[in-house]
């Protein structure tokens, strides 16, 4: 059976820091990979979406980026991260209709 | 314009009824699909319930039905013989268009679930 996984679960950071949130899947090949965030008691926001490896779609502009360095593999990252940049950041995956989430990083900016 | 709105911030069921959760939707795609995902205070988003808007028929998924009013345009989840641990965040969200490359969800605001004893 197909899973996914996210790490880590939460993270401070400060202003200014960098980041990187990794995200693998195990069970599956090729899928379509995403990555949403969630602010505080609102719906998710797609921030960047892959169909292949080295293939990046970003759907907001913003300073954040995405990698797929391995077929199963999804990187969120910054060079600098903004206050603004706090939430609940998910990763999703498909192959067919569906889209099945990890449990997330909860990211503090402080 | 908003493509997926949940009118109702939050409900109240008693254990063991039934409750109907709102989505409306907006597209002028012909070929769509509405998902039903439930995030308890965990975070995760599991997934429901599907509905393609070619499908003739309402879908279910043993509790989780959606009743699917195409001319309406909207697209409510019907939770049958509630459990307290249907208390959640729930939330609609749209995918447009055929091609799977992408496959993008829209999402609504979600709508909070509390399933009283």
């Amino acid at each position: 059976s197909q899973t996914i996984h996210q790490w880590p679960a939460t993270l401070v950071q400060p202003v200014g820091s960098p980041l990187s949130l990794e995200c693998t899947v195990e069970g599956t090949s090729n899928p379509n990979l995403y990555w949403y965030r969630q602010a505080a008691g609102r719906g998710l926001q797609l921030l960047f979406y892959s169909v292949g490896i080295g293939q990046i779609s970003s759907e907001v502009p913003q300073n954040l980026s995405a990698s797929r360095p391995q077929d199963r593999q999804f990187i969120l990252s910054s060079k600098k991260l903004l206050l603004s940049d706090s939430g609940f950041y998910l990763c999703a995956w498909s192959v067919g209709q569906v889209q099945y989430f990890g449990p997330g990083t909860r990211l503090t900016v402080l | 314009a908003q493509k997926i709105t949940q009118t109702q911030p939050g409900m109240f069921v008693q254990e063991k009824e039934a409750v109907t959760l709102d989505c409306t939707y907006d597209t002028s795609d012909p070929s769509y699909g509405l998902f039903w995902y439930k995030q308890p205070s965990s975070g995760e988003m599991i997934f429901l319930i599907y509905q393609g808007s070619y499908d003739q028929q309402n879908a279910t998924e043993g509790r989780y039905s959606l009743n699917f009013q195409k001319a309406r345009k909207s697209a409510n989840l019907v939770i049958s013989a509630s459990q307290l641990g249907d208390s959640a965040m729930y939330f609609c969200a749209m995918r447009e268009g055929r091609s799977e490359a992408g496959n993008m969800l829209t999402f609504g605001g979600g709508t909070r679930l509390m399933v009283k004893p």
